[in-house]
């Protein structure tokens, strides 16, 4: 199975950066995928990794070192609208399953 | 435009009735995907599909049912059995190819009185 750990809240300040962390384990690893979520609303992917090393788009960047089972979402010139939660998702093949495996989300507060 | 649709987006039941709720996509995907979700936590895995006529159970589908009669259609109907039903719950496609990003529907939130 798939353990996902990523911290419960976060608060930051606007204009700042800020770095959410995931930890994983599982036996089939194929992915590694960042999504943010607005509070009632439906997630919205961010990226997404698969080898080593950082992946950048604009204010976001994602991290990922597979033997260490570790990612990281880096927001950089934090805004009051990146308050959201960052969900974690793996994918895991070795079942043959398909589907993404979640963590339980960091929701970040940022403040003026 | 392509996308994910779900009605209704609030749904209110008494307790004991079955409800089915509605997931259509027009973006010729594959795969789709039931999802729960709970205040404060991430999503849990209901059922997927990954062609047509055929569906597979995910973590947690004691109570829930689903259909995939056409690629465009994966409605879930949650059972009485369902003991505890209130909550958000989200579609989802993908290409089931490639990276198999996850495209999701504005979400159903359920409340069962």
């Amino acid at each position: 199975g798939q353990n996902i750990d990523q911290p419960t809240e976060m608060t930051a300040t606007e204009g700042a950066i800020v770095q959410i962390n995931c930890t994983y384990q599982t036996s089939g690893f194929n992915g590694l995928f960042w999504y943010q979520q607005h509070a009632g609303e439906a997630p919205t992917f961010l990226s997404y990794n698969v080898l080593d090393g950082l992946e950048e788009k604009g204010r976001f960047s994602s991290f990922l070192s597979r033997s260490k089972g570790y990612s990281y979402l880096l927001l950089k010139e934090l805004q009051m609208k990146d308050s959201a939660s960052y969900l974690c998702a793996v994918r895991d093949d070795s079942t043959g399953r398909r589907a993404l495996t979640f963590g339980s989300g960091t929701r970040l507060q940022v403040q003026p | 435009d392509g996308g994910i649709t779900q009605s209704p987006k609030y749904l209110f039941r008494k307790e004991g009735q079955n409800v089915t709720l509605s997931c259509e996509q027009n973006l010729n995907h594959d795969a789709m995907y039931w999802y729960r979700q709970d205040p404060g936590q991430g999503l849990r895995l209901i059922y997927y599909s990954q062609i047509v006529n055929d569906f597979q159970k995910g973590d947690i589908a004691e109570g829930y049912s689903v259909s995939r009669e056409k690629k465009e259609s994966f409605p879930l109907t949650v059972t009485s059995a369902q003991k505890n039903p209130t909550a958000f719950y989200l579609c989802a496609s993908s290409m089931d190819r490639g990276s198999n990003e996850q495209f999701f529907g504005p979400g159903t939130r359920l409340t069962v009185l």
